[in-house]
């Protein structure tokens, strides 16, 4: 199993609802990545966890929260966010060393109204 | 402050015929060099990598070059296959002992003709 997968695949809410985005992986990887990407633009980190701990977060606005419950799932909890947060949200996962290379879920497109 | 930029915005090249794609960084600290192409609703797809200590690298038709005084590095595809149609995007990482950091660079559509 090489699959990251991305539920939902689209997501349209509201500003002042909570919503989650939830990642899943089977390989094994111990670190998990959530990356932001607007169109026509290169996808930008957000949080990459290791060993189910936050390791890096990228100055990211305290309406998006992330959570790793287990070394399997990643998830990335939304409460009022603005329009301008309307992207492609991208999980990823990889062995914990740091080489780059990351496997990517389809991603999950969020529109916020 | 773009760390890793890919300034040609598509490329196009005939079935058969080499495709070069470039990128160049700014950042001293990245270790690792890397190319993922991206299909249309798909998420990236690693491609192939290369260290920072190594100036060359091959996987079948795919070879990275890695020129670390000029910051630049380009990835060759011989030979081009219509199946190669997609964006490629160029990534760079510091080395991280708590998986990576990459910075991706902004993309190139690379359109291969039958």
């Amino acid at each position: 199993d090489t699959e990251v997968t991305q539920t939902p695949k689209h997501l349209v809410m509201g500003m002042t609802n909570k919503k989650s985005l939830k990642c899943e992986q089977h390989m094994g990887h111990r670190a998990m990545y959530w990356y932001k990407q607007k169109a026509k633009k290169p996808p930008e980190l957000m949080f990459v966890y290791s060993y189910e701990k936050l390791s890096i977060n990228e100055s990211v606005p305290s309406r998006f929260s992330p959570e790793c419950p287990n070394s399997s799932l990643l998830n990335l909890h939304l409460h009022a966010l603005q329009p301008e947060d309307s992207a492609l949200y991208l999980c990823a996962s990889s062995h914990s060393r740091g080489t780059g290379e990351l496997f990517f879920g389809e991603g999950s497109r969020l529109t916020v109204l | 402050d773009q760390q890793v930029k890919q300034n040609s915005p598509s490329l196009s090249v005939q079935e058969g015929r080499i495709s070069i794609l470039n990128c160049d960084y700014t950042n001293s600290m990245f270790d690792y060099f890397l190319w993922y192409k991206k299909y249309p609703a798909e998420g990236p797809t690693f491609l192939i990598s290369i260290s920072s200590i190594k100036d060359k690298n091959e996987d079948g038709r795919f070879t990275v070059f890695l020129n670390k005084s000029a910051k630049h590095l380009s990835l060759h595809i011989v030979p081009s296959q219509p199946g190669d149609s997609a964006v490629y995007f160029c990534a760079a990482s510091p080395w991280e002992t708590s998986g990576s950091r990459l910075t991706f660079g902004e993309g190139t559509q690379l359109t291969v003709n039958p």
